[in-house]
C-alpha cells in the first residue's frame, strides 16, 4: 500500500530532551512538509522540503530541525530549545512542490512533554 | 484579510440537511485554494484544489465554489449523512512561497 507513515503515534519526553519524529512515504513524492496543530489553531508549517538534500523554514521553525537525506524520509527533531513542544504533529507530502498539488497526510504523532 | 478564516467554527445538523460553510482568504497574489476533510482518528484527505475565479468543483454530494476577487470559497454538502461528520479545513496559497496557510477548520457533526 502506498502512503505516509509516522511513528510513533504517541510520544512522551522529559523536558530538556531532544526527540525525533519519523515520517516516511513510498509515494515517490518530491515535496514533504511538517505541520503542528494546537487547540483552536490551524495547521502551522514548521519545515518543508521540495527536493532531496534541501529544506526551508516554515512559519514556526524555531526549536526544530529536519533533514532530507532520502526522498522517502523527512524526520523532524524537536529540540530542547522549543519552548512549547506539546502538540500534535502531522507530516505530509505532495508530488511536486507546487500549491496546485494536493497534500497527502500521515496519521500524526502526539508529543507530550512531561 | 491577512489570514485564512473559516466560519462557522462548528456546526451541528440533522441527517438529510444541506449545509454550507465559508473560507475567507487574502485575495491579493492568490495561487490556489485547498479543501480537506479530516475525520476523527484519521488523516486529512484532500477534497478539492481550486485555482480559477468562478471555479466550481463537485465530488458526490460535496461541492465548492471559488471567488478569488473577493477572497472566499464556499463548501456545500447536500443531504448530510453521519459519515460526513468531520472537520473541514481550507488552505490558501498567496504570494510567492510554495506553502499553504490553513484555517482553523469547521467541525461538522451530523446526527440521525
Amino acid at each position: 500500500d502506498g502512503g505516509i507513515t509516522q511513528s510513533p503515534k504517541y510520544l512522551f519526553r522529559k523536558e530538556g530532551q531532544n526527540v525525533t519524529l519519523s515520517c516516511e512515504q513510498n509515494l515517490n513524492h518530491d515535496a514533504m512538509y511538517w505541520y503542528r496543530q494546537d487547540p483552536g489553531q490551524g495547521l502551522r508549517l514548521i519545515y518543508y522540503s521540495q527536493i532531496v538534500n534541501d529544506f526551508q523554514k516554515g512559519d514556526i521553525a524555531e526549536g526544530y530541525s529536519v533533514s532530507r537525506e532520502k526522498k522517502e524520509s523527512f524526520p523532524l527533531t524537536v529540540t530542547s530549545a522549543q519552548k512549547n513542544p506539546t502538540a500534535f504533529y502531522l507530516c505530509a507530502s505532495s508530488p511536486h512542490p507546487s500549491s496546485y498539488n494536493e497534500q497527502f497526510f500521515g496519521p500524526g504523532t502526539r508529543l507530550t512533554v512531561l | 484579510i491577512l489570514n485564512v478564516e473559516q466560519s462557522p467554527q462548528s456546526l451541528h445538523v440533522q441527517e438529510g440537511d444541506s449545509t454550507n460553510f465559508t473560507c475567507s482568504f487574502p485575495s491579493s497574489n492568490f495561487y490556489a485554494l485547498h479543501w480537506y476533510r479530516w475525520e476523527t482518528a484519521k488523516s486529512p484527505e484532500a477534497l478539492f484544489v481550486m485555482t480559477l475565479n468562478g471555479d466550481e468543483k463537485k465530488k458526490g454530494r460535496i461541492s465548492a465554489t471559488l471567488n478569488t476577487k473577493e477572497g472566499y470559497s464556499y463548501l456545500y454538502i447536500k443531504g448530510s449523512q453521519p459519515e460526513d461528520s468531520a472537520t473541514y479545513l481550507c488552505a490558501s496559497l498567496t504570494g510567492t512561497a510554495s506553502k499553504l496557510t490553513f484555517g482553523t477548520g469547521t467541525r461538522l457533526q451530523v446526527t440521525l
